[in-house]
């Protein structure tokens, strides 16, 4: 079945305790993305990235990371959580570039930093 | 302004009935347009994409896109309890350096049977 893989599900952590939340898509996409949801925001892209080794900044990359050395994985990194990122986060691919047919998304993983 | 705005809801539709949703967006050069359907604690799912001026239908669906009036809507027909959902507008939007996908903040709506 083509998807989206995303881990952990749900997740609470503690204000400064590195985390990375882990997502991998296997249908061969080479356009991967993270976003974030919060009440009223919508979803707001973090980082993206169109290749192996190719990732660029979203809207609010602030107090992430990521990387891409494989085409299927594209974790997101939090070196140091705080609670502004309590949220709910999506991974998601794409056959073309920026999503412009359309993205997979992921099943999402609430993340709670107290 | 922000880039693409909806009406944040709850809309409220009778089953059977037609369900209007609507979209505004600021960038009159944007090419490519989404509707995607989120069910509560669920991730979005992809329902009609729409390129060109006019009209689209797939199923029980219609989008319906005007450029001049940066104005995208979604048609539902026969409304069933289970498209109740939140739905979530996506346009192609230019940036400093590439084009990007930007979401609205997603229309609520219920469908009382």
């Amino acid at each position: 079945e083509a998807q989206v893989t995303q881990n952990p599900r749900y997740l609470i952590t503690v204000t400064g305790k590195k985390l990375t939340v882990t997502c991998s898509q296997n249908m061969n996409h080479e356009y991967m993305s993270w976003y974030r949801q919060d009440p009223g925001l919508g979803l707001r892209q973090i980082y993206y990235s169109m290749n192996v080794e190719v990732t660029d900044k979203g809207d609010v990359p602030e107090g992430y990371k990521v990387s891409r050395k494989e085409k299927r994985n594209f974790p997101l990194i939090l070196e140091s959580p705080s609670p502004n990122q309590t949220s709910l986060y999506f991974c998601a691919s794409s056959l073309y570039p920026l999503g412009e047919y359309g993205y997979t998304f992921g099943s999402g993983t609430r993340l709670t930093v107290v | 302004q922000k880039e693409v705005e909806q009406n944040s809801g709850p809309l409220s539709v009778p089953e059977g009935a037609i369900a209007s949703l609507n979209c505004t967006y600021s960038d009159r050069v944007s090419q490519s347009f989404f509707w995607y359907r989120q069910y509560s604690g669920k991730s979005p799912e992809l329902i009609m994409s729409i390129y060109s001026n006019g009209d689209k239908e797939d199923g029980r669906f219609t989008a319906q896109l005007n450029k001049a009036s940066q104005y995208v809507s979604l048609l539902i027909r026969d409304s069933q309890p289970s498209d109740s959902a939140t739905y979530l507008c996506a346009v192609n939007i230019r940036g400093s350096s590439a084009s990007k996908i930007i979401f609205g903040s997603g229309t609520r709506l219920s469908i009382r049977p």
